[in-house]
């Protein structure tokens, strides 16, 4: 069966300072991967998404990047933090798109 | 870009009552997914739906692709149920893989 992971679960992280969640999925190969970002009282927002080794496609401009290093890793980056990316950070898969996405158990992260 | 919308956007209910979650959008789509966020966070997806009516358990959703409508029941709630339901539909490009979620529903069921 397929399973995904985050970490970590929780961060707390001061402004400025270099940011690096992981996630990864486990049971299957060459999912499309997906990074979303939910704010506080906001619905969930698409950061990222992946389809391939090194292929990222960025949804909106921001302080944030993302790589995909192995078929089944997808790594969300900052160099500097802003207040403004505190938020729960969750990372997604699925097979096809359109497909159902199955989801990570999600990181916060606070950014003081 | 496709607007979502849902409603309400909080509902509290007694334990056992049937539950209506709505769910409109702006823009024909192909399918549209409903998820359940559980208070620590977590995602589940529930449904994934083109057209009908499909049941799980006590959850049945409903699509009417012409009048860009969706709805999540929920029968005999529980407090269990108590989560915030989401509704999300391919965005503005058309691609399924960028989805545009709804605001969510709040839903508390008290015993």
């Amino acid at each position: 069966s397929q399973t995904i992971h985050q970490w970590p679960a929780t961060l707390v992280q001061p402004v400025g300072s270099p940011l690096s969640l992981e996630c990864t999925v486990e049971g299957t190969s060459n999912p499309n991967l997906y990074w979303y970002r939910q704010a506080a009282g906001r619905g969930l927002q698409l950061l990222f998404y992946s389809v391939g080794i090194g292929q990222i496609s960025s949804e909106v401009p921001q302080n944030l990047s993302a790589s995909r290093p192995q078929d089944r890793q997808f790594i969300l980056s900052s160099k500097k933090l802003l207040l403004s990316d505190s938020g729960f950070y969750l990372c997604a898969w699925n097979r096809d798109p359109g497909e159902t996405q199955y989801f990570g158990p999600g990181t916060r992260l606070l950014v003081l | 870009k496709n607007e979502v919308e849902q409603s309400p956007q909080n509902l509290t209910a007694q334990e056992g009552e049937f539950i209506t979650i709505n769910c409109s959008y702006s823009v024909g789509i192909s399918a549209l997914h409903w998820l359940q966020q559980h208070p620590g966070g977590g995602i589940v997806s529930l449904f994934m739906l083109s057209s009908g009516k499909k049941k799980h358990g006590r959850l049945i959703a409903t699509i009417n692709i012409q009048e860009k409508h969706s709805s999540l029941h929920i029968t005999a709630s529980h407090p269990r149920d108590s989560a915030v339901y989401i509704c999300a539909v391919p965005g503005s490009s058309g691609s399924a893989r960028q989805l545009t979620f709804g605001s969510g529903t709040q839903l508390t069921v008290l015993p």
